[in-house]
């Protein structure tokens, strides 16, 4: 158990819905980063916050949206979502920017119908 | 711009034959280089950190190693249990508005019995 905690863990919704990815990272780190992971892709980097405050983004859709909030949890938020959207979208969180590993949750599995 | 990449793309293994996969770097400022193993479905699990030319980190069937360009994945006398997809990380020195963890495209093993 890593001790990243995403909700829900399958989530299914129709095309042009909007959903809230939520992510709790282990306790004491202050970094959030968001990847994307399509069928038998690699790990698409979207968006990385530190301590609240947004760090990089890549490549990270306009109708996609993320924030870290004062308790560290982050939520990412997909909006008129279309078919591609399908996808695994991790969370993974790490106790500072430096010389520190990422630990990953085990993702939420995302379905567009 | 910060580049990682794995070879090869995919292995497969009797049990017991022993072989290593190699990740290849292009970095700024490396601040440190991780080994992930990723199951189907789940989300990627730390292994190893590498943060200096020369050294080198054990765990049971694993061994990983580090040179100023590359990083390689030992594996001796491989079991089924170990048929994964293997990750390689580096994280660059952090800069605002820049992705500094950067991922490979993986290696996916599989150990036949």
């Amino acid at each position: 158990d890593s001790g990243v905690t995403q909700t829900p863990k399958h989530l299914i919704t129709a095309t042009g819905q909007r959903v809230t990815l939520r992510c709790s990272p282990r306790s004491g780190d202050l970094s959030v980063y968001w990847y994307q992971q399509s069928l038998d892709q690699g790990l698409q980097f979207l968006i990385q916050y530190y301590n609240g405050e947004e760090r990089a983004k890549g490549n990270i859709l306009e109708r996609f949206s993320a924030q870290q909030f004062p308790d560290l949890h982050s939520e990412l938020n997909l909006s008129s979502l279309e078919l591609g959207d399908s996808a695994l979208y991790f969370c993974a969180s790490s106790l500072v920017e430096n010389n520190s590993p990422l630990h990953f949750g085990n993702g939420t599995r995302l379905t567009v119908t | 711009e910060d580049q990682v990449t794995q070879s090869p793309e995919a292995l497969r293994l009797q049990e017991g034959e022993s072989s290593s996969l190699n990740c290849s770097y292009t970095v700024s400022g490396l601040r440190g280089l991780f080994w992930y193993r990723q199951d189907p479905g789940k989300g990627p699990e730390f292994l190893f950190t590498l943060y200096s030319a020369g050294e080198e980190k054990e765990k049971e069937r694993l061994k990983a190693t580090l040179t100023k360009k590359e990083s390689f994945l030992h594996i001796t006398a491989p079991k089924p249990e170990d048929s994964a997809t293997y990750l390689c990380a580096v994280q660059a020195e952090p800069v605002k508005r820049r992705q500094n963890f950067v991922f490979g495209p993986g290696t996916r093993l599989s150990v036949l019995p």
